[in-house]
């Protein structure tokens, strides 16, 4: 299994809602990833976890909770979103850091609205 | 600070003709560098990626791209686009040094492929 799936594939939420953006890897890969995509620009890093511990926050705001059951789950918890929040949430994988030698494996992402 | 460049923000070529995107970086350490593509509304894909090991690397889909140390330059060749080429590629860079593991994307390249 070469794949990094994500769930849901669409999610429309309200700014009250708490909501939660879920990936799962079976590669044995021990670092994952998540990544915020606007249209029209590149993904931007929010968080690391490698073996299961967050190792880099790039600042994120609070409304975005990040959490890592187990080597093979990511999740993303959402709550009090604002509409410029709206984007492709991407996950990805990668062999263990803090090497930077090995590239990532993405998921096909969350594309998010928020009205 | 590592970051990447990439010249040219559209690229539009004839199917059957060479593609060439272009990337340069700037990092303070060896870099490791990567090329990706995204097809619309999907994940990134990697395609290819240089660790030192050699300075013209081989990717999937007949892609290939050459580390120029002096130029800092680490430019994506095709030798004849299809049709199926017509995608978004990104250039990113990382290093295994600073006991993080971030990857940076470039800007990103829009290619296209006229009949």
């Amino acid at each position: 299994d070469t794949e990094v799936t994500q769930t849901p594939k669409h999610l429309v939420m309200g700014m009250t809602n708490k909501k939660s953006l879920k990936c799962e890897q079976h590669m044995g890969h021990r670092a994952m990833y998540w990544y915020k995509q606007k249209a029209k620009k590149p993904p931007e890093l929010m968080f690391v976890y490698s073996y299961e511990k967050l190792s880099i926050n790039e600042s994120v705001p609070s409304r975005f909770s990040p959490e890592c059951p187990n080597s093979s789950l990511l999740n993303l918890h959402l709550h009090a979103l604002q509409p410029e929040d709206s984007a492709l949430y991407l996950c990805a994988s990668s062999q263990d850091l803090p090497k930077g030698s090995y590239g990532y494996t993405f998921g096909s992402g969350t594309r998010l609205t928020v009205v | 600070a590592q970051s990447v460049t990439q010249l040219g923000s559209h690229v539009s070529v004839s199917e059957g003709a060479l593609v060439l995107l272009r990337c340069n970086y700037s990092s303070s350490v060896p870099p490791y560098l990567f090329w990706y593509v995204q097809y619309p509304n999907q994940g990134l894909q990697l395609l290819l990626k240089y660790t030192s090991a050699a300075t013209l690397v081989k990717g999937i889909n007949g892609f290939e791209a050459e580390f120029k140390k002096s130029e800092t330059s680490f430019h994506l060749t095709k030798p004849s686009a299809h049709m199926s080429d017509a995608a978004e590629y990104f250039c990113a860079v990382s290093d295994g040094n600073t006991g993080g593991f971030k990857t940076i994307f470039g800007a990103g390249t829009r290619l296209f492929v006229k009949a």
